[in-house]
């Protein structure tokens, strides 16, 4: 099975900030990464895939990038619908992994 | 578009199938998977079933006890879980299969809670 390290666990941002999440695997995977981002009480939503395209309807402010083994979501001026849970996952091979998750908070 | 139901309370060895209604697409053009999260806790992939049924696949966790299903004459996936024990207690959601674009769209979820 391939690992998945996210960090941080817990960010704590103002709003207007740029945050950075991290995700690192332990093989390679090309570019088989997905992001989303998940409210209290409400599914995930599908923010990022392939590593660094924009899911349709998703804001410009959201960016991934990142392949291999390193992968990174960077929100460029977070906004107060920002404050979430994040995960990344990836489906290059079976089992598919999600990663521990990060939980944005307001500072 | 995704509808989750079948959830509930059942003690420790029992039983429960899940179902999740789909609409609005071509069920029988995608895979599809179930995913879950235990009560404060991160998502877990649970299992995969190809768009015709021909191939499955699992969690470490669930296989042998767990086994998905599809009727595409019906456009419903199923979970099918058998031997639940107290860490299988979660909110289970059935996501349909973004062809190598993640997991495009979700349902709801149903909370299974095993406990005697």
């Amino acid at each position: 099975a391939i690992w998945m390290t996210q960090s941080p666990s817990l960010l704590s941002a103002s709003t207007g900030d740029r945050v950075t999440i991290s995700c690192r695997m332990s093989q390679d995977i090309s570019n088989s990464l997905a992001w989303y981002q998940q409210k209290p009480g409400k599914a995930p939503e599908l923010l990022i895939y392939a590593a660094s395209t924009l899911q349709s309807g998703v804001p410009s402010r959201f960016s991934g990038s990142g392949s291999g083994t390193d992968f990174t979501l960077t929100i460029s001026c977070l906004q107060s619908e920002d404050f979430a849970s994040y995960y990344c996952q990836q489906y290059y091979s079976f089992p598919l992994t999600f990663g521990g998750g990060t939980k944005v908070e307001i500072k | 578009q995704l509808v989750e139901s079948g959830g509930g309370v059942v003690q420790p060895g029992g039983s429960l199938r899940l179902s999740c209604a789909a609409s609005a697409f071509t069920f029988s053009s995608y895979g599809m998977h179930w995913v879950r999260q235990a009560p404060g806790k991160g998502l877990e992939w649970v299992a995969f079933i190809r768009y015709d049924g021909s191939n499955k696949y699992y969690a470490d966790s669930v296989k042998g006890r767990f086994t998905i299903s599809r009727d595409n004459s019906k456009n419903t996936l199923y979970l099918q879980m058998n031997s639940l024990r107290a860490e299988d207690t979660a909110v289970y959601y059935c996501a349909k299969d973004g062809q190598l674009e993640g997991f495009d769209f979700w349902g709801q979820g149903t909370l299974v809670t095993v406990s005697s």
